[in-house]
């Protein structure tokens, strides 16, 4: 069974830091990967999809990396910033079909001025 | 604009009342899914479908029920809610173009309440 894990849950840093948040997974057979942001009482943002082919994405401030054969993601945050405070949360899909997105439990980040 | 409407975005309700949270989204997107959120337990899949007419029980189905009649809608029944069903749900979509996913993009969720 697939199991995706954040740690740290919480992390506080002022702003303007590099940040690498990460994310492990069991199962290395994986078909894609996403990271998403959570603002509270908001939905779900995808920030970045990586397909299980691919090493690596990027959009902006963020680059997000992918090792399948060491079941691991870091998502990079560049110069962080308040606006940037939130819940980010991993997801794998495994590979054989099925729709399902295996969630890690989330890391609460918050950037002070 | 591209995006997953879901209603209503509040609901508190008694136990055994039947009740539907609705889904739609405007992608024309083949694959939806159900998720419910609780603390200490994170997202959950409940049901998911592939297609019109094609449905499929997630983790967590148990008290659920859903329908795929148009492409567009993916409406959550509740036949008989109770309190352990109180949580926040999300509804999302995604497309399969070519061998691979776009992003899934998520409503705003529901934040369901059972007394």
């Amino acid at each position: 069974k697939q199991e995706v894990t954040q740690i740290p849950a919480a992390l506080s840093v002022p702003e303007g830091e590099n940040l690498v948040l990460n994310c492990s997974f069991t199962d290395s057979a994986i078909y894609n990967l996403q990271w998403f942001r959570q603002d509270p009482g908001k939905g779900l943002t995808s920030l970045l999809l990586i397909q299980s082919s691919q090493r690596e994405q990027t959009s902006g401030r963020l680059n997000a990396s992918l090792d399948k054969s060491s079941g691991r993601s870091t998502l990079y945050i560049a110069a962080s910033q308040p606006g940037d405070s939130a819940t980010y949360l991993c997801a794998v899909k495994a590979q054989g079909g099925s729709e399902k997105l295996v969630f890690g439990k989330g890391m609460k980040l918050t950037v002070n001025p | 604009e591209a995006q997953v409407t879901q209603n209503p975005r509040y609901l508190i309700t008694v136990t055994g009342k039947k009740l539907t949270v609705t889904c739609s989204q405007n992608m024309n997107h083949e694959y939806m899914s159900w998720y419910r959120q609780d603390p200490g337990l994170g997202l959950r899949q409940i049901y998911y479908s592939m297609n019109v007419e094609v449905t499929d029980k997630g983790d967590v189905p148990e008290g659920y029920k859903v329908s795929r009649k148009e492409k567009r809608n993916f409406p959550l029944i509740l036949e008989s809610p109770s309190p352990n069903q109180t949580s926040l749900y999300f509804c999302a979509s995604s497309f399969h173009y070519r061998g691979r996913d776009t992003e899934a993009f998520f409503g705003q969720g529901t934040r369901l309440t059972v007394v």
